[in-house]
This record gives C-alpha cells, sequence and structure tokens, in this order.
C-alpha cells in the first residue's frame, strides 16, 4: 500500500522560497511510469494543481505557477520535493502530494496535507 | 488548459434525498474524469475514476456517468457521512485541473 508523508516548514517569509519534501513508502519513487504531483488549497477554497514529475524526471508546471515553481526527486531518500520561490501571503495553503500511476490515472492516494504560513 | 466546471457550488440536502453534481469540461476529455470527497481537514478522497468505476471501499450508493465533456455525480440515498464537498478532476491532460467544488450540506 503506497503512503505518502508532506514535511517541512510551516511558516515562511514572504519573498522567501518554501521548501516541502513528500515521502514515499510502498512503491520505488524511481520505477514504474508514475506522475508525483504536488497540489494545494488555501484555506476555505478549491483544489489548484502545482506540477509533477515523472519517473523518468520529466516535469510539467501549472502555467499560473511554473515561473517559480521547481519540482525535483531525491531517489537516495524515496522522496520528491517542492520549491515554490518569492512567495507571498497567497501561498498560504494546505500543500498535498499525491501519486497518479499512470499517465490517464486519477490522482490517489495523497498524503494527509500540511499548513504552509507565508507571513513574516 | 482544459477548465472545468462544477455545477452547484453548494446544495442542501437531506438524509435519504437523491443528489446530483455535475462537472463540464471546456473540451472533450473522454472518460478521463475523477471525483474526490473532501471532508474538513482531510485530504481529498477518491470516490469516482474514469467517469463511472467506483473506488475500492466506496458505497455502491455513489455513481458516475458522462463522457466527453459533461459528467454527473450522483449520490442515491444521502447518508449523514456524504456532507462534505466534491470535486471533479480531470487526467485527460497531464495539466491536470480540478472543479471549483460543491460543497453538499445538511438542509
Amino acid at each position: 500500500q503506497v503512503q505518502l508523508q508532506e514535511s517541512g516548514p510551516g511558516l515562511v517569509k514572504p519573498s522567501q522560497t518554501l521548501s516541502l519534501t513528500c515521502t514515499v513508502s510502498g512503491a520505488s519513487i524511481s520505477s514504474g511510469s508514475y506522475y508525483w504531483s504536488w497540489i494545494r488549497q488555501p484555506a476555505g477554497k478549491g483544489l489548484e494543481w502545482i506540477g509533477h514529475i515523472h519517473t523518468s524526471g520529466s516535469t510539467k508546471y501549472n502555467p499560473s505557477l511554473k515561473s517559480r515553481v521547481t519540482i525535483s526527486v531525491d531517489t537516495s531518500k524515496n522522496q520528491f520535493s517542492l520549491k515554490l520561490t518569492s512567495v507571498t501571503a497567497a501561498d498560504t495553503a494546505f500543500y498535498y502530494c499525491a501519486i497518479a500511476f499512470s499517465q490517464l490515472a486519477p490522482l490517489d492516494p495523497w498524503g494527509q496535507g500540511t499548513l504552509v504560513t507565508v507571513s513574516s | 488548459d482544459i477548465q472545468m466546471t462544477q455545477s452547484p457550488s453548494s446544495l442542501s440536502a437531506s438524509v435519504g434525498d437523491r443528489v446530483t453534481i455535475t462537472c463540464r469540461a471546456s473540451q472533450s476529455i473522454s472518460s478521463f474524469l475523477n471525483w474526490f470527497q473532501q471532508k474538513p481537514g482531510k485530504a481529498p478522497k477518491l470516490l469516482i475514476f474514469a467517469a463511472s468505476s467506483l473506488q475500492s471501499g466506496v458505497p455502491s450508493r455513489f455513481s458516475g456517468s458522462g463522457s466527453g465533456t459533461d459528467f454527473t455525480l450522483t449520490i442515491s440515498s444521502l447518508q449523514p457521512e456524504d456532507f462534505a464537498t466534491y470535486y471533479c478532476q480531470q487526467s485527460y491532460s497531464t495539466l491536470y485541473t480540478f472543479g471549483q467544488g460543491t460543497k453538499l450540506e445538511i438542509k
């Protein structure tokens, strides 16, 4: 059973870089043809897909965030990470990681999510 | 990007009611439409994938239908634990997009 767990600072200062990690258990991040995604949700609002990285290392990002986002993989730790630069209060949200097991598959399972607040 | 539009944005219903939520894609997505349920403080939970396939462990009162651009999620007889927010998500394009959500509240 695949499980994902987000971790990282809960508070980030404006203009700085938000960095989160998703630790994967029950699957190898370097095998299969999987899409490892990040999604976020401001409190009380809807879901916004941030981007994903494929097992091959190729990435795709939401055009609205593309200039500020990097998703990468650490195969030695079976983790993938999110970096979002130049954050503002608008980036305050719950951040989730999730997996799609193929190109057309749904996002499932998800991590439990982590709240990141952007504030000085 | 493929835009996903859900309706209604909120819905009041009673236990035992039959409820339908719709989701429309801005272009054809074949049957690559998924439905999620989210309760406060929790991650979204997959209910339906590929428009009409019930995820393992999900009660049979949930069903999905549609193809192309128009999709529906139906709950045949609402139970107290079904009051939550529901999202559709397309996986036809790997630039994933979600609907804005439908909040289902107790009448």
